[in-house]
């Protein structure tokens, strides 16, 4: 099945720093999220985003999909950006998607004030 | 929009015995998966409906492990004779996917807050 690498594992940052997390994936996808799960173990979409570039305030993503890895940047950083980032990818089987989200090991980020 | 929501938020049982988790998706969304998630690792996928149909389930989900979504709605996760292992966190999702001629094409998934269960 479709592997999913996220780098690094885990990243401290001093607030008010700029970040890129990575996610690299090993095969063909038709879609890829970005997700941030707090401290509860909500987890929380941050973007939609098979192919491009999308922005949502602080945050923007870039996926390139025919060189298989996605970026997450996080500017100015703020304490509340803490916790677990994950990028998942949707497996295909065939020329259906299945919609099942295979996710990578996540990157921990921690913002100190 | 009132989001995904599963309940119980928590849940510690013996070794043993029986639980069942409940999950309601959005309320037009035709699909809804399950994952479980332990400690320090990313969520993993268990199975998924498409309306009322379970189209797919994972090896990780032993036969101590059903599902259903009776009238493709709400669905609920039933553990039987359940194991220490078992203790992690469950995760409900829901997404609308688009059937074509060409097959499906599934759009985000949305989380609700999960159940963590604790097996003693």
């Amino acid at each position: 099945g479709i592997q999913v690498e996220q780098s690094p594992p885990d990243l401290i940052l001093q607030e008010g720093a700029n970040s890129t997390l990575r996610c690299n994936f090993s095969d063909s996808v038709n879609n890829l999220q970005w997700f941030h799960q707090n401290p509860w173990g909500q987890l929380i979409n941050l973007f939609y985003i098979p192919s491009g570039t999308k922005q949502n305030g602080r945050l923007s993503a870039t996926t390139v999909a025919t060189e298989r890895y996605s970026l997450l940047y996080i500017s100015s950083s703020q304490t509340t950006d803490s916790g677990v980032y994950f990028c998942a990818v949707e497996q295909r089987e065939g020329s259906s998607n299945t919609g099942k989200l295979i996710f990578g090991q996540g990157t921990t980020l921690q913002v100190k004030p | 929009d009132t989001g995904v929501s599963q309940d119980p938020r928590h849940k510690i049982t013996k070794r043993g015995q029986n639980v069942t988790f409940r999950c309601d998706p959005i309320s037009e969304h035709n699909r809804l998966y399950w994952y479980r998630q332990t400690l320090g690792q990313g969520p993993e996928f268990l199975t998924y409906f498409q309306n009322e149909a379970q189209l797919e389930k994972s090896r990780l989900l032993s036969d101590r492990f059903s599902a259903e979504r009776p009238k493709g709605s709400f669905s609920t996760l039933e553990i039987q004779r359940t194991e220490q292992g078992d203790s992690a966190m469950y995760l409900c999702a829901s997404s609308l996917a688009a059937i074509g001629t060409s097959g499906s094409r599934t759009d985000t998934q949305y989380f609700g807050p999960g159940t963590r269960l604790t097996v003693l």
